[in-house]
């Protein structure tokens, strides 16, 4: 499968709690983008990287929030001091510059549920 | 700030029944309008880039068209498995904003 891999699919933890999630994006890719989704909601844009550059984070993204992007490959966004508001749908997608404009290959995502 | 308002919020069709759904946009500089379709569980999947008023695209039986203000999703005689959430998206830099969707129900 040579689509956008994200894991783990699904996270349960307790408020306070960290957690991390993973992006594997389609391999010539080099645009990687971070988006949030709560029900009945469309994606929330969060953060944006150009390989390993992080060139944009949304004003959503408070201190506890933070993304990586090593050596332009994979990508991970960890939550320090979860709370119940952080409960949502954690989408990764990636596109390249040479395709379409707007074409975004997003992953399945990564659901969090805080306790 | 761009603004993507999707309406209605759900529409419910019995198979064949064609119809339209509605994305109004605010947005300054307009690089591209999207439309990508989602499954539940899933993550979106793109269906057509709109760049200019009076362009229109087209795949399988759905059909996407843009004015200045506003994009247009006609679905022509549905079928089941085009039951799905459809999203709108805006593009002014380099990233999406998107709307709520529209939960499309098509009936056998």
């Amino acid at each position: 499968d040579t689509g956008v891999s994200q894991n783990p699919r699904h996270k349960i933890t307790k408020r306070g709690q960290n957690v991390t999630f993973r992006c594997d994006p389609i391999s010539e890719h080099n645009r990687l983008y971070w988006y949030r989704q709560t029900l009945g909601q469309g994606p929330e844009f969060l953060t944006y990287f150009q390989n390993e550059a992080q060139l944009e984070k949304s004003r959503l993204l408070s201190d506890r929030f933070s993304a990586e992007r090593p050596k332009g490959s994979f990508s991970t966004l960890e939550i320090q001091r979860t709370e119940q508001g952080d409960s949502a749908m954690y989408l990764c997608a990636s596109s390249s510059t040479r395709g379409v404009s707007g074409e975004l290959f997003f992953g399945e995502g990564s659901r969090l549920t805080v306790l | 700030e761009d603004q993507v308002t999707q309406s209605p919020e759900a529409l419910r069709l019995q198979e064949g029944e064609s119809s339209s759904l509605n994305c109004s946009y605010t947005v300054s500089g307009l690089r591209g309008l999207f439309w990508y379709r989602q499954d539940p569980g899933k993550g979106p999947e793109f269906l057509f880039t709109l760049y200019s008023a009076g362009e229109e695209k087209e795949k399988e039986r759905l059909k996407a068209t843009l004015t200045k203000k506003e994009s247009f999703l006609h679905i022509t005689a549905p079928k089941p498995e085009d039951s799905a959430t459809y999203l709108c998206a805006v593009k002014a830099d380099y990233k999406l904003s998107f709307g709520a969707g529209t939960t499309v129900t098509v009936r056998a």
